[in-house]
């Protein structure tokens, strides 16, 4: 089993959909939980990044963080095109050299 | 600003052929970091390096995998006798931040090889 599980779908939404992402993990010493987007082709970038438990907002995404629950979320309102691509939720411990550990990736797909 | 560069895009290698794989990272960037991305997975570890000096390398799969930054900028990833299974996209990212401080990893486009 790996330490990060993450449904790789695909996930097909309509335009200005909101969508969930999620991520469910094994090793309770993980302290920092990260959301990064990845196009086709492209390497991923960075979208959130929480530290600990509680939630984050900015802009049209929310992360969200249960380190009781060993499970992480990422909301996305008012979908877009746009945000048709790969989500990758990561992880890292602290003072591990901050290697992330990433889930397999979900794929969304937003409609017109 | 230039970001994390790669070279080359794409590799095709034969079976038991050595490749060298290069990773740029943004000017002044501390920290370095290759992943593996197989098909349809996400990013796995394989070696850190802080300036020059390799602080991890746990996530090598065998020793035909060699990674150096000798002057603590430019990074080469060496695969020797690639084998089939080595077929993947190798990332780099470079990170401000040193092992002891929690900052982004900003990555290249990878380098796609396919090792026939």
């Amino acid at each position: 089993q790996k330490e990060v599980e993450q449904d790789p779908g695909p996930l097909s939404v309509p335009e200005g959909a909101i969508v969930s992402l999620n991520c469910t993990y094994s090793n309770s010493a993980f302290q920092y939980f990260m959301w990064y987007r990845q196009y086709s082709r492209k390497g991923p970038e960075l979208l959130m990044y929480t530290y600990s438990s509680g939630n984050k907002e900015d802009g049209r995404f929310t992360a969200q963080v249960d380190k009781s629950s060993k499970y992480i979320s990422l909301f996305i309102r008012d979908s877009q095109p746009s945000d048709s691509a790969t989500y990758l939720c990561a992880m890292t411990l602290t003072g591990g050299g901050n290697k992330l550990t990433f889930g397999t990736g979900t794929q969304l797909k937003v409609e017109l | 600003g230039a970001g994390v560069s790669q070279s080359p895009r794409y590799k095709v290698a034969k079976r038991g052929q050595d490749v060298a794989l290069r990773c740029d990272p943004i000017s002044g960037h501390v920290s370095l970091f290759w992943y593996q991305q197989a098909l349809g997975q996400g990013p796995e570890f394989l070696t850190y390096f802080q300036n020059e000096a390799q602080l991890d390398k746990s996530g090598l799969p065998s020793d035909r995998f060699f990674a150096e930054r000798p002057e603590g900028s430019v990074s080469t990833l060496k695969i020797q006798r690639t084998q089939q299974e080595d077929s993947a996209v190798y990332l780099c990212a470079s990170s401000p931040g040193t092992s002891g401080r929690i900052t982004e990893q900003f990555f290249g486009p990878g380098t796609r090889l396919t090792v026939l």
